[in-house]
Order: structure tokens, then sequence, then C-alpha cells
């Protein structure tokens, strides 16, 4: 069984650019997530989807960051512009449908805003 | 508001010693909690959970963990440790009776296995 898959592995970007993560759950996965990951740290929701409906976008920077899941499936999170205090890595996870289980993550996808 | 500590950023320990890195927990509900391992560059590896029942849980790579209710703990333990255990570890809460499935992450704890 795949786990979950992230792209890019690695972004480097100027300042103001735009930049966007890719992240394809665990099959079945109805639930997805996006933390944010600085360096060091433990990882900081930035938005929950159950299937296409973002139940929990209270820690998203809406000014600048945005998210969609469109098909309840794979999922995109972009920044536009970017600021320096964006570098960190951008995790994603998953969970299968039900109470008890454990989160999945991605390998991450590391920014360097320059 | 569901919370949890990790006291530690770093834990060192000979390689072969019994090893214990500690997080405490605060959750209104039922806490179901995790551990997790963390490599350089990698995304985050699920080790062991607690839901209910015995309060010693047995995960991957011969790591256990202790649930106390009463000290609000959930200290993750290790008999003799490798070398290769040295990485990022990470402990997390969710509340589960809320059914928000919000799952809240330590500051992680270093481990640092000295041959």
């Amino acid at each position: 069984e795949a786990g979950v898959v992230q792209s890019p592995r690695y972004k480097i970007i100027e300042k103001k650019q735009p930049v966007a993560f890719w992240c394809n759950p665990i099959s079945g996965h109805n639930t997805l997530y996006w933390y944010l990951q600085n360096l060091g740290q433990g990882p900081e929701l930035l938005i929950r989807y159950e299937n296409e409906e973002a139940v929990d976008d209270s820690q998203l920077p809406k000014d600048r960051f945005s998210a969609e899941r469109l098909k309840g499936v794979d999922s995109t999170l972009k920044i536009q512009p970017a600021e320096l205090g964006d570098s960190a890595v951008y995790l994603c996870a998953s969970r299968a449908r039900g109470v008890t289980g454990e989160l999945f993550f991605g390998e991450g996808s590391r920014l360097t805003v320059l | 508001a569901q919370s949890v500590a990790q006291p530690e950023d770093q834990v060192n320990v000979a390689e072969g010693n019994p090893l214990t890195v500690k997080c405490t927990y605060s959750v209104s509900g039922n806490p179901y909690l995790f551990w997790y391992v963390q490599y350089p560059n990698r995304g985050l590896q699920f080790l062991l959970k607690y839901i209910t029942g015995d309060n010693l849980v047995k995960g991957s790579y011969g790591f256990e963990a202790e649930f106390n209710k009463s000290q609000t703990s959930f200290h993750l333990k290790k008999p003799s440790a490798l070398v290769s255990d040295s990485a990022l570890y990470f402990c997390a809460v969710r509340d589960g009776t809320s059914g928000t499935y919000k799952y809240i992450f330590g500051t992680g704890t270093r481990l640092k296995v000295l041959a």
C-alpha cells in the first residue's frame, strides 16, 4: 500500500513569489491534514479536511495561504505571496475513517524563501 | 483545550541502557495518545498509541509507553537503547470524546544514543 505522497520535496523561491504543494493521501483515507513544522519544532495544524470539506482552518493565515481538496482525494496548499518567515516544512497527513486511528504522514515539502 | 508538554529538549543515553522520553498532556475528555519518531529530512512515523485498556502499550522497534491517568503522563520507554534510535520524538494527544479529530503535538525531544 502506497503511503502519503507529497511533492515537491524541496522548493527554493524568492520572497513574494507564489508556491504550491501537493499531497495525495493513502487510498481510502477521508481525512487529510496540512501541518506546518518549523525547524526543531512540533507540527502545527494549518487545515483539516473531511472529504472535500475544510472542517478546521482556524490556523490557516488566509491572507496568503489557501488550500483545496476538490474531489476529496488529493489536496493542494498554496502560498501567495511567500514571505521569509514561511520557510519551514509543510507536512501532509491522512487518517482512515473511524474513531481511533492514527495519522500517517508524508515525507514533507521543505520550503526555503530567500 | 488540548495540550502536550515534552519537558526535555534532549535526552542522552548510552547504548544498551534503558531510555525514557517524557510526555504530559491536558485534555477535557478521554485522552487518545500517540508517539511518533522523525528521522532527518523525513516525515513523522507512527510508533504506538493508547486509546483504552492496558496502561502499558507496546509498539514498533521495541518501544513501549505507559499511560498514567493520575499523573496525566504518557512516557515513552525502551529497555535497551540502540544508536539507530537517535532521532526526534513527538508525543501527540487527541480528545477522544469531542469527536473533532484534532491532533496536538508536543515540541519534540531529541534522543541521542551514544555508542
